[in-house]
């Protein structure tokens, strides 16, 4: 029983071309959170919502940007996407910021 | 300097071995501690949290050294399906985020 629901798990984009990447969680928690993670690094956290409050880290290009219509779902939203942008992307979700529990993951192709 | 630190491995050992991670960490203030495991193109799963008196899970040891701030992983007799990466994973420093190492590669070979 999925958890941690995230749509699609491949996408490939063309340069420039916005994409929307989701999550939808069924565990009923308060923080959603997405992650960037690249080959042999490790997953850079880019934002999160405290139930509707939105968390912007300090270093996230304003391209990403985020969406929370409802305690179940995440939109991540990429508005022009760059070679530099390939990577899986993890939602994760938690309460109160306690243990998360992270999706598949999206692997996001940019040609 | 990051925030968490880890060797990135390989570590390649044979089956039944017994292999030991360590990882630092540098803001003193952390409160929780975790250790995750990655599969290859998989997401992070949580294998343990990691208690100041240490803890035990199995074949799975993890402690923690406040003063000198550093966690380790001790893996006894390895399973071909140990074969992952492991990542070191803190927690309460600066925004009371999560942080994660960038990982240790297991390799375990019959």
């Amino acid at each position: 029983d999925a958890m941690v629901i995230q749509n699609p798990r491949y996408q490939v984009t063309q340069f420039g071309k916005p994409v929307t990447l989701s999550c939808s969680q069924t565990l009923n928690h308060n923080v959603m959170y997405w992650y960037q993670q690249k080959s042999s690094q490790a997953p850079k956290l880019l934002f999160h919502y405290y139930d509707k409050d939105f968390n912007n880290e300090a270093d996230t290009p304003d391209n990403f940007q985020s969406r929370r219509p409802n305690t179940s779902f995440c939109f991540l939203d990429i508005r022009s996407p760059g070679l530099g942008d390939a990577a899986m992307y993890l939602c994760a979700t938690s309460t109160d910021g306690y243990e998360q529990y992270f999706g598949p993951g999206t692997r996001l192709t940019v040609t | 300097r990051k925030e968490v630190e880890q060797d990135p491995g390989p570590f390649n050992v044979p089956e039944g071995a017994t292999v030991a991670f360590n990882c630092t960490y540098s803001n003193s203030a952390s409160q929780s501690f975790f250790w995750y495991r990655q599969d290859c193109r998989k997401e992070p799963k949580l294998l343990m949290s990691v208690y100041s008196s240490g803890n035990e899970d199995g074949r799975f040891t993890a402690q923690l050294n406040r003063a000198s701030q550093y966690i380790s992983l001790l893996i006894r007799d390895s399973k071909l399906s140990d074969s992952a990466t492991y990542l070191c994973v803190v927690k309460g420093g600066y925004g009371n985020k999560l942080v994660f190492g960038a990982g240790t590669i297991l390799r375990v070979k019959s």
